[in-house]
């Protein structure tokens, strides 16, 4: 699977706008762009996904390079319940590929209020 | 139901038993995964299953690790001879269809597995 690479922690002020970056240079044509957030004490929790287009979702919005080696995962006004683990994911569609997530370690998000 | 249900929520067990935890999946979903995190670590994969395909059992750390899934729904994790690094909590998750990357997880809220 093709890697991600996230900066390890980030810091936001409540009630702004959070700009979190993912580079994938080495993304493939079938490789579908997932973002998930694990909260404190709980299981991942899916935000938002991509292949090619920007896409808005009522939790976040999904900016993809147009060469697709970059994504920016957009909180636009952040809260405190926003603190979590944010993960970055490529996911195969391809035909060889068993689609399974594999996780890196993500971008701590700290909210200041 | 309306989300992916775990159970037990904590499991203490004493080192060399056995331990099985359990996962209902969203209704319909027909992909199952199992993953597990240690404090403070990412999530590592353990197994998938997928309708009446055989599951990848890749991430299995060892043979006292195994995992069912009956009638294509609730699955249990067993793990066999407990030893203390298997303390993590365990996390499940289902998807629409495995191997289509345009699907989301949904993740249960996991079980605490503490060996002593």
């Amino acid at each position: 699977d093709a890697k991600t690479t996230q900066p390890n922690s980030m810091e936001s002020n409540e009630e702004e706008p959070v700009h979190l970056p993912c580079n994938h240079s080495t993304i493939s044509g079938t490789d579908y762009i997932h973002w998930y957030r694990q909260l404190p004490s709980q299981g991942p929790e899916y935000v938002i996904h991509g292949l090619t287009s920007n896409v808005n979702n009522r939790m976040a919005s999904l900016a993809i390079a147009e060469d697709r080696k970059s994504s920016t995962l957009i909180l636009h006004r952040a809260t405190l319940r926003d603190a979590a683990v944010y993960y970055c994911i490529l996911r195969d569609d391809g035909s060889s590929n068993t689609g399974k997530l594999i996780f890196g370690q993500g971008t701590t998000l700290q909210v200041k209020p | 139901g309306a989300g992916v249900s775990q159970s037990p929520s904590n499991k203490v067990t004493e080192k060399g038993k056995d331990v099985e935890l359990r996962c209902d999946p969203i209704s319909g979903h027909t992909a199952l995964y199992w993953y597990r995190q240690s404090l403070g670590q990412g999530l590592e994969f353990l197994i998938y299953f997928q309708g009446n395909s055989a599951p990848d059992k890749s991430g299995l750390p060892s043979d006292r690790f195994s995992a069912e899934r009956t009638g294509g729904s609730v699955s249990t994790l067993t793990i066999q001879r407990t030893q203390q690094e298997d303390s993590a909590v365990y996390l499940c998750a289902s998807s629409l269809a495995h191997g289509a990357a345009n699907y989301g997880y949904t993740f249960g809220s996991g079980t605490r597995l503490t060996v002593v």
